[in-house]
């Protein structure tokens, strides 16, 4: 069955660094996300991609965050100059068109910054 | 206002009970997700409705459009099934999902 890849699986990084998460999501599908869970809360929303560009962001999402798909396979998050509050667990996620369409979760990359 | 919320949050049982765990959401949607993340953090799609109900395996997942509500139903409950079940939505036309609080199943031996 086809997956969804993150690398790393686990990320340490001091304060201020600047960190690329990675995911190579399912070679059909046109939507790509990024979620994140901070520790014991829910799930949040943060960018969707489609079409080569942003199609919404979350306010979380600001401008130390930035996504690319460079090569058309890979998808990455960057976060510029990371802060503690960025320590969480990183979900990239791709579909079909529309959220009628089933998504797949990576496994995720669990981010400590120290 | 929470737009998704799950009942209830936290959910013991014995092995072989029938769980039930409830969604209700606020917003329009075109599609309900049902997640389960286990403790090592990933997530796994189980079901995606739009109406009526799907069944796979020992689960069977249940919506009410009309009701904005939908249930997950766990029949022969084991201890492999203990996890945190999510309900997601996507709100109107958006291609991003909410995701509830989840509920933590834990089912004793």
């Amino acid at each position: 069955e086809p997956e969804v890849t993150q690398t790393p699986s686990h990320q340490v990084t001091q304060m201020g660094q600047e960190v690329i998460l990675r995911c190579v999501p399912i070679s059909n599908h046109l939507y790509f996300y990024w979620y994140r869970q901070i520790l014991g809360q829910k799930v949040e929303f943060l960018v969707s991609f489609y079409n080569n560009e942003i199609s919404e962001k979350s306010e979380i999402f600001d401008d130390q965050f930035s996504v690319e798909r460079p090569d058309g396979s890979n998808f990455t998050l960057k976060i510029r100059s990371t802060k503690l509050e960025d320590s969480a667990m990183y979900f990239c996620a791709s579909s079909e068109p529309g959220p009628s369409y089933g998504y797949t979760f990576g496994s995720g990359t669990r981010l400590t910054v120290v | 206002k929470n737009e998704v919320e799950q009942s209830p949050q936290n959910l013991t049982a014995q092995e072989g009970e029938f769980i039930t765990i409830n969604c209700s959401y606020s917003v329009g949607i075109s599609a309900l997700h049902w997640l389960q993340q286990h403790p090592g953090g990933g997530i796994v799609s189980l079901f995606m409705l739009s109406s009526g109900k799907k069944k796979h395996g020992r689960l069977i997942a249940t919506i009410n459009i009309q009701e904005k509500h939908s249930s997950l139903h766990i029949t022969a409950s084991h201890p492999r099934d203990s996890a945190v079940y999510i309900c997601a939505v996507p709100p109107n036309r958006d291609d991003k999902i909410i995701f509830g609080k989840g509920t933590r199943l834990h089912i004793l031996p």
